[in-house]
């Protein structure tokens, strides 16, 4: 079965530019997550997905960052002007349903550098 | 409101050392207990799941025990390898949110 994908990688932009991440969950699974890792902090949920309406964007900055998930599928993250402190890796997960006992399954990852 | 604490924040250790690895939580409602390894530049790999009816899951050298009385779990590895080294992530995997602590990096020296 295949794993969470995300894409790119890597990515440097330079402050004020704009950046688009993107994220394909295992196949089937309802539940999309987009975690955000600053550098020696554990994972911080930016929004939850349920098919492809929203559950949780309370610690999504708003005036920055949006995030959608059309047809329930592929989702994409995007910062538009990005700062500085936007550097961290953008998570992507995701679980079979909302909430226990579903697992949540976690992409490698897209390391974002702002200078 | 629940925070996730891991202490010591990076943890250095001879090759063939049992080490434990600790995460505290605050509040004790907690639902189930993950463990998760990440390698730098990496995601997550899940290590152990304890749900909140059982008090220890054993992998291979990992063991994972979690005291919700007391607002600790501990992940012990026997006999740690150069391979070990990556850092460690303890989260509360809550009713429908993951809330994570900061992390244990671990270096283990050949």
């Amino acid at each position: 079965e295949a794993g969470v994908a995300q894409s790119p990688r890597y990515k440097i932009i330079e402050k004020r530019q704009s950046v688009a991440f993107w994220c394909n969950p295992i196949s089937g699974h309802a539940t999309l997550y987009w975690y955000q890792q600053i550098l020696g902090q554990g994972p911080k949920l930016l929004i939850q997905f349920q098919n492809n309406g929203v559950v949780d964007d309370s610690q999504l900055p708003k005036d920055r960052f949006s995030a959608e998930r059309l047809k329930g599928v592929d989702s994409t993250l995007k910062i538009q002007p990005a700062k500085l402190e936007d550097s961290a890796v953008y998570l992507c997960a995701s679980s079979l349903d909302q909430g226990s006992p579903y697992e949540q399954y976690f992409g490698p990852g897209t390391r974002l550098t702002v200078t | 409101k629940q925070e996730v604490t891991q202490i010591p924040a990076a943890l250095s250790v001879p090759e063939g050392e049992n080490l434990v690895l600790n995460c505290s939580f605050t509040d004790s409602a907690i639902y189930n207990l993950q463990w998760f390894r990440q390698d730098p530049g990496k995601g997550l790999t899940s290590l152990l799941l304890i749900q909140s009816s059982q008090r220890e899951q054993t992998s291979g050298r990992l063991n994972a025990s979690l005291d919700k009385s007391s607002g600790r779990s501990t992940l012990y590895i026997a006999a740690s390898q150069p391979g070990d080294s990556a850092t460690y992530l303890c989260a509360d995997t809550g009713t429908y949110k993951y809330i994570f602590g900061t992390g244990t990096r671990l270096k283990v020296l050949a």
